[in-house]
């Protein structure tokens, strides 16, 4: 069955420090991968995303990601996390030749930023 | 800057009722997708439509139908409310195309008392 995991539910960082929550996914055939991030009281938004080429993806705000096809994951990465990036951040993924986009969502991971 | 916009923030409704949930965008997308997010459970998709009047299952279709008469609109119908559908409710579009991606509404949370 098609899946996405996070196994990160809850974390908690100081500022400064380095962020990677982790991502897996289950999807035979080709795979778009998003990470999408929901700041308190607001709507999902699109941090990054991957389709082809280069495995390293910059996003928005300092994230990036690298997508590791022998391991199924697409794991998130930021160097120095800072408090406004307190949110709930999900995985997501869809099929590679898939014209309507449909996702699946991982559970979410919330991180916590104290200052 | 897409804009999807949901009917309500917040919503109260007595079980046995039927639900009405709309959702607006407004950048003429073919795409259109109703979530529930619970805690610990991630975003379920529960319907799409891929063009006016068509429709697909998601993975929790159960005590849900949708309607979509016009591109921009689309309405999530719980048929008759339960308790175990208090939720946040999610709407979201998308352009065509693979690299595309899907922009969300602000959210709906839905108590059924």
């Amino acid at each position: 069955a098609q899946s996405v995991s996070q196994h990160n539910h809850h974390v908690i960082l100081s500022e400064a420090a380095s962020l990677e929550l982790g991502c897996n996914y289950s999807y035979g055939g080709t795979v778009n991968l998003f990470w999408y991030v929901q700041y308190p009281g607001q709507h999902l938004q699109l941090l990054l995303k991957y389709f082809s080429g280069d495995p390293l993806v910059k996003g928005i705000k300092g994230f990036e990601a690298e997508f590791i096809k022998s391991k199924f994951s697409f794991n998130l990465r930021k160097p120095s996390v800072q408090w406004s990036d307190t949110a709930e951040y999900f995985c997501a993924v869809s099929g590679g030749s898939s014209n309507t986009g449909k996702l699946i969502f991982g559970q979410g991971t919330t991180l916590q930023v104290k200052p | 800057d897409v804009k999807v916009t949901q009917s309500s923030r917040y919503l109260v409704k007595r079980t046995g009722e039927k639900v009405f949930l709309e959702c607006v965008q407004d950048m003429d997308h073919e795409n259109m997708f109703w979530y529930r997010q619970d805690p610990g459970l991630g975003l379920r998709l529960i319907y799409f439509s891929y063009d006016v009047k068509m429709k697909e299952k998601g993975d929790i279709p159960e005590g849900y139908s949708v309607s979509r008469e016009k591109k921009e609109r689309f309405s999530l119908i719980l048929e008759s409310a339960s308790t175990n559908q208090t939720s946040m409710y999610l709407c979201a579009s998308r352009d065509t195309g693979v690299t595309a991606p899907q922009h969300f509404g602000d959210g709906t949370r839905l108590s059924i008392l």
